[in-house]
């Protein structure tokens, strides 16, 4: 079935750069999201990537897909304090049920 | 568009009363979504609608729980009776549907609160 995992928690010092890394088992053609969630909030697409690319890049943020290994990852270059979030990966299908499948998000701490 | 609109923000209630939890998605989207958030399960998807009809309600936790689409701008999910163990954030989500990369939005949620 499907499944999207993720660690719980990440720490970084403000400057530094955060990795945040999923996994995911669904192995049809799919896209796949990362979206932030800021305290009492609900959930905003932050970036996304089809599963036949293998990197993308939209200003500070790095998307990285190893598709044999079905790993995910998002890195923040300098990591800001406003960075503070839950971040959730999620997968959809394009074909099928087409339903939006989260992990369980990881919590990101950035210290000053 | 003022995005995916739930209400109410918040909801306290006492055990075995009944709750109902309601969602206006955004104009034209064909596809809404129930999710609830809590700190064990994370986000888990409770049922999927497409065009106004469920398509998956493989998540919805047991018969306690309802939900209906009776147009494309209105949604309700309801819980009855509602269990202290109910207790978590309720998010609901639109998007278009099909095969094409889409957005899902979400809405700003409903803590619920079952005492």
């Amino acid at each position: 079935g499907e499944d999207v995992e993720q660690s719980l928690f990440l720490s970084v010092r403000e400057g530094d750069s955060s990795v945040i890394n999923c996994t995911y088992t669904d192995s049809s053609s799919t896209y796949l999201y990362w979206y932030k969630q800021e305290p009492g909030a609900g959930l905003q697409l932050l970036t996304y990537i089809f599963s036949n690319m293998d990197m993308k890049q939209d200003q500070r943020l790095t998307v990285l897909l190893n598709k044999k290994d079905k790993h995910l990852s998002l890195r923040i270059a300098d990591t800001q304090t406003g960075d503070s979030a839950i971040y959730f990966c999620a997968e959809r299908a394009t074909s099928g049920t087409y339903k939006y499948i989260f992990g369980t998000g990881t919590r990101l701490k950035v210290l000053a | 568009d003022a995005g995916v609109i739930q209400s109410p923000r918040h909801e306290v209630t006492e055990m075995g009363q009944e709750v109902t939890l309601r969602c206006k998605p955004i104009s034209g989207h064909n596809s809404l979504f129930w999710y609830r958030q809590t700190m064990m399960r994370g986000l888990e998807l409770l049922i999927y609608f497409n065009n106004n009809v469920p398509i998956d309600d493989s998540g919805m936790p047991e018969d306690r729980f309802s939900a209906k689409m009776p147009n494309a701008s209105f949604s309700t999910l309801k819980i009855q009776p509602s269990e202290p163990r109910d207790s978590a954030v309720y998010f609901c989500a639109s998007s278009l549907g099909g095969g094409m990369n889409t957005e899902a939005f979400f809405g700003q949620g409903t803590r619920l609160t079952v005492v």
